[in-house]
C-alpha cells in the first residue's frame, strides 16, 4: 500500500518569507497521482494541485509552486512571500491507479505565518 | 465543477444513540466513495471504500458493525455511527470519485458524542 510522509509537523514563519513543505511518498505502482490540500480551521479541504506520475514538470500557480522529483520520491510545495492567510494545515496525498484508487494522506504540516 | 454535499455539518448526540451522515454528489455520478475520520490535530485516516451496489471495504481496525456504510445509488452514500460513544467524537469527511473529476471532498461533519 502507498505511504506518504510529511516530516515537518509544524512550521512557523514571518510574513513575506518563503517556505517549503516537504512530502516524500512510497508506492509500488508506476501509475499514481499526488495531491496537495489545504485545510483551514473550518476543516474543509481545499484542493491545490494534482500531479500524475508521468508528469514531472514543476508547476507554478501564483505564489505556489511544486517540485516533483521521481528520483527522490518527493513532491515538495513552496509558498513564496507567505501571507497570514496561508496559515493552515497542508496535506500531501497519494492515490495509486487501481480498482478503488483510494487516497492516502500524510500526517500534515501545520503552517503558521506571523504578521 | 464537481460538488459533494455532506450533511450535517455538525451534530451532537447522546452516548448510545446512532447518527447518520449523508454524502451526496450533486452534479456527477460517483463510481466510488470514501469515508475518512480525522481526530484533532491528526491526519485523515481512511475508514472505508464503497462502490455503488456493493458492500463497503473497511480498513483494518475499523469496526464494520459500528460504522455502517450504505452506497445505494451513484449519488448517495451514508455513514451511520451506531451506538456512538465519546471516543467516536471526530471529524468525518467523505470523498466521491468520478473519472473525469477525480476526487471531490465533502465539507465534513463534526460529531460530538456526549
Amino acid at each position: 500500500a502507498q505511504k506518504v510522509t510529511q516530516a515537518q509537523t509544524e512550521i512557523s514563519v514571518v510574513e513575506k518569507e518563503d517556505v517549503t513543505l516537504d512530502c516524500v511518498y512510497e508506492t509500488r505502482d508506476t501509475t499514481y497521482y499526488l495531491f496537495w490540500y489545504k485545510q483551514p480551521p473550518s476543516g474543509e479541504l481545499v484542493f491545490l494541485i494534482r500531479r500524475n506520475s508521468f508528469d514531472e514538470q514543476n508547476e507554478i500557480s501564483g505564489r505556489y509552486s511544486w517540485n516533483f522529483q521521481k528520483s527522490t520520491s518527493s513532491f515538495n510545495f513552496t509558498i513564496t512571500a507567505s501571507q497570514v492567510v496561508d496559515s493552515a494545515v497542508y496535506f500531501c496525498a497519494l492515490s495509486e491507479a487501481g480498482v478503488n484508487n483510494d487516497m492516502r494522506f500524510g500526517a500534515g504540516t501545520r503552517l503558521t505565518v506571523k504578521p | 465543477g464537481a460538488v459533494v454535499s455532506q450533511h450535517p455539518s455538525w451534530v451532537i448526540c447522546k452516548s448510545g444513540t446512532s447518527v447518520k451522515i449523508e454524502c451526496r454528489s450533486l452534479d456527477f455520478q460517483a463510481t466510488t466513495m470514501f469515508w475518512y475520520r480525522q481526530f484533532p490535530k491528526q491526519s485523515l485516516m481512511l475508514m472505508a471504500t464503497s462502490n455503488e451496489g456493493s458492500k463497503a471495504t473497511y480498513e483494518q481496525g475499523v469496526e464494520k458493525d459500528k460504522f455502517l456504510i450504505n452506497h445505494a445509488s451513484l449519488t448517495l452514500s451514508t455513514l451511520t455511527v451506531t451506538s456512538a460513544h465519546p471516543e467516536d467524537s471526530s471529524f468525518y469527511i467523505c470523498s466521491a470519485r468520478e473519472w473525469s473529476y477525480g476526487y471531490t471532498f465533502g465539507s465534513g461533519t463534526r460529531l460530538t458524542v456526549v
